[in-house]
């Protein structure tokens, strides 16, 4: 029973457009989201993350949206560059709840072609 | 400024045998976890520790132990290798609250 859900195994975009990678989750006690990127034979790196009571946060050219009522949150990139090809994961945590350990999604591999 | 350390990078072992991934962080983080990432698959969660001397099972501890005997270390032990235990590794901390740092990861094989 997958909490969090990230249905497209991989996107491509063209250098200089909008990249928007979409994750679900199931858990209403979820209350903290993040992205994490990640490069072959390196481990994740944080990305950016939201606070169940916000519904954006950015950073740079990146923002992460939070539609609650959905249980959907989506990453933008904008403008997507060829070093952003990587694995996104979408992670989430019940921060105010015991601080309970992060659950992630799949993965996106995101492509960017220049 | 070394973070989250991971030892050994890759490793091949045979059916049966057993071995440590070592795991250490250098910036006092209480939480500490392991992760192992399968192709095509999320990170799942194995075990987890909210401070020396206490460890949690994650959503798949069979075949795996720990120990947190420091605030520093966390070792993850395999007792008996199985080829389903093939996977990259993945060791992080985190102060409460707040991201998760991970290490560069250890490439597992069983044969």
């Amino acid at each position: 029973d997958q909490q969090v859900k990230q249905n497209s195994p991989s996107l491509s975009v063209q250098e200089g457009r909008i990249s928007i990678l979409n994750c679900d989750y199931t858990n209403s006690m979820f209350d903290y989201f993040l992205w994490y990127k990640k490069y072959p034979a390196e481990g994740p790196t944080f990305l950016i993350s939201i606070s169940s009571i916000k519904d954006k946060n950015e950073d740079g050219r990146f923002t992460v949206f939070l539609n609650k009522s959905a249980k959907h949150l989506s990453l933008h990139i904008v403008p997507s560059q060829p070093g952003d090809s990587a694995v996104y994961f979408c992670a989430a945590s019940r921060l105010n709840s015991g601080n309970t350990p992060l659950v992630f999604g799949k993965g996106t591999r995101l492509s960017v072609i220049a | 400024n070394a973070g989250v350390t991971q030892t050994p990078k890759f490793r091949i072992l045979k059916i049966g045998q057993s071995m440590t991934l070592q795991c250490t962080q250098d910036m006092n983080h209480n939480y500490m976890y392991w992760y192992r990432q399968d192709p095509g698959m999320g990170l799942k969660l194995i075990y987890y520790s909210v401070g020396a001397g206490i460890t949690d099972k994650g959503e798949v501890p069979n075949g795996y132990n720990v120990s947190r005997s420091t605030t520093e270390d966390f070792p993850l032990r395999l007792e008996l290798a199985a080829p389903s235990q093939t996977s990259v590794y993945f060791c992080a901390s985190r102060p409460l609250g707040e991201k998760l740092f991970f290490g560069s990861g250890t490439q597992l094989s069983v044969l």
